[in-house]
């Protein structure tokens, strides 16, 4: 499965935009790109996803490098309850019964300042 | 919307016990996976089933056993606790379908299962 890697940590103040970045170099064609995220003692929740264009919902926009080896997902303004880990996933598209495997990595925690 | 439920929530047990989890959700979903999460390792697959009868191995199997006889039940068993499982565990589910309208998982709020 093709690798992500995330900053640890990120900080951001209440009301501001938050970019959280993530690098995938070895992603293939078929690979989406998934967000999730973990509040404190719950489990992950979906956040967005996308394969080659910009992505928009409720909830965050994903922007996706031309090349594809890199993504940020984007908060338009950060509140208290955006603090989590967020995990940024590839998803292959290839089918089969091993179709929608999520393999998480250390995902960046996201403090959110008052 | 009931949605995907575990239980227990949380659980103490003793070394050399067997302990069964369950998951259940609503949504007729195709595909159930189990998880794991421990500090340091984050999550990690432990089985997942694509169907009723069809499971397969994840990233850590060993120890643990699964089964699917019915569509919305995906019961998750320590045949023989130890203090290593000592873990969160997480079912989650899936609907089948193509990428763009299928690939959203849904996770359940987790069994904290303490091994003493």
């Amino acid at each position: 499965d093709a690798k992500t890697t995330q900053p640890n940590s990120m900080e951001s103040n209440e009301e501001e935009p938050v970019h959280l970045p993530c690098n995938h170099s070895t992603i293939s064609g078929t690979d989406y790109i998934h967000w999730y995220r973990q509040l404190p003692s719950q489990g992950p929740e979906y956040v967005i996803h996308g394969l080659t264009s910009n992505v928009n919902n409720r909830m965050a926009s994903l922007a996706i490098a031309e090349d594809r080896k890199s993504s940020t997902l984007i908060l338009h303004r950060a509140t208290l309850r955006d603090a989590a880990v967020y995990y940024c996933i590839l998803l292959d598209n290839a089918g089969g019964t091993s179709y929608g495997k999520l393999t998480f990595g250390q995902g960046t925690i996201l403090t959110v300042h008052p | 919307d009931a949605g995907i439920t575990q239980s227990p929530r949380y659980k103490i047990t003793e070394t050399g016990r067997q302990v069964t989890l369950m998951c259940h959700q609503t949504w007729s979903h195709s595909y159930m996976f189990w998880y794991r999460q421990d500090l340091g390792h984050g999550l990690r697959l432990i089985y997942y089933s694509a169907a009723a009868d069809i499971t397969d191995k994840g990233e850590v199997p060993d120890g643990y056993v699964v089964s699917r006889s019915k569509t919305e039940n995906f019961p998750l068993t320590l045949e023989s606790a130890t203090r290593s499982q000592t873990s969160v565990y997480f079912c989650a589910s899936k609907r089948s379908g193509t990428a763009t309208s299928g690939n959203t998982i849904y996770f359940g709020e987790g069994s904290w299962l303490t091994v003493v």
